[in-house]
């Protein structure tokens, strides 16, 4: 089964720097991974889909890599702003047969961004 | 606007009953899936969808039954034979994925759940 581990579990930093968020997974066998944000007792917003074939996916101040041979992500933030302030969860989506369809999520790293 | 709505936001429930919630979208997307959340814990699979009139049980389907008659719609019933229905459940769905391309898991807003 596919086993998804977000460090650090909790980030506190000043406005303006940078953030780097860490996803590791155990099975390389994925068909893409997404990054999601959630803020408090609302649901997940897609931030960026990577699939299997790409090492890199960039939305404005955000960029995403992927290495899944080594089973990681990373996900940048430049220039932290403290909207940017939330729950930041990733999840790799099974490619197997058996796996298909099956997101597996990471429990989350929590940022804080102060002013 | 496209997207997934979800009803209630917040449901109190007395032990013993059941409760359905509600999960519709006009994505046109095929595949619905729900999840449940519980503090400092990620989302956990209950129940998913990839067609109308077909669903799979995820990792943690016990107490829980789903229906997928309509394409927009899939609803989800917590039981009473749920032994621990307080949680946060989200419903999400995405369209298909094809090589290279595709597959962006969406969500609703959730619905809190609290058990009396």
């Amino acid at each position: 089964k596919q086993e998804v581990t977000q460090i650090p579990a909790a980030l506190s930093v000043p406005e303006g720097e940078n953030l780097v968020l860490n996803c590791s997974f155990t099975d390389s066998a994925i068909y893409n991974l997404q990054w999601f944000r959630q803020d408090p007792g609302k649901g997940l917003t897609s931030l960026l889909l990577i699939q299997s074939s790409q090492r890199e996916q960039t939305s404005g101040r955000l960029n995403a890599s992927l290495d899944k041979s080594s089973g990681r992500s990373t996900l940048y933030i430049a220039a932290s702003q403290p909207g940017d302030s939330a729950t930041y969860l990733c999840a790799p989506r099974g490619g197997t047969t058996d796996s298909w369809g099956k997101l597996q999520f990471g429990a989350g790293t929590q940022v804080v961004v102060t002013p | 606007d496209g997207g997934i709505t979800q009803s209630p936001k917040y449901l109190f429930r007395k032990e013993g009953q059941n409760v359905t919630l509600s999960c519709e979208q006009n994505l046109n997307h095929d595949a619905m899936y729900w999840y449940r959340q519980d503090p400092g814990q990620g989302l956990r699979l209950i129940y998913y969808s990839q067609i109308v009139n077909d669903f799979q049980k995820g990792d943690i389907a016990e107490g829980y039954s789903v229906s997928r008659e309509k394409k927009e719609s899939f609803p989800l019933t917590v039981t009473s034979a749920q032994k621990n229905p307080t949680a946060f459940y989200l419903c999400a769905s995405n369209g298909p994925g094809t090589r290279g391309k595709g597959g962006e898991l969406f969500f609703g807003e959730g619905s809190r759940l609290t058990v009396l």
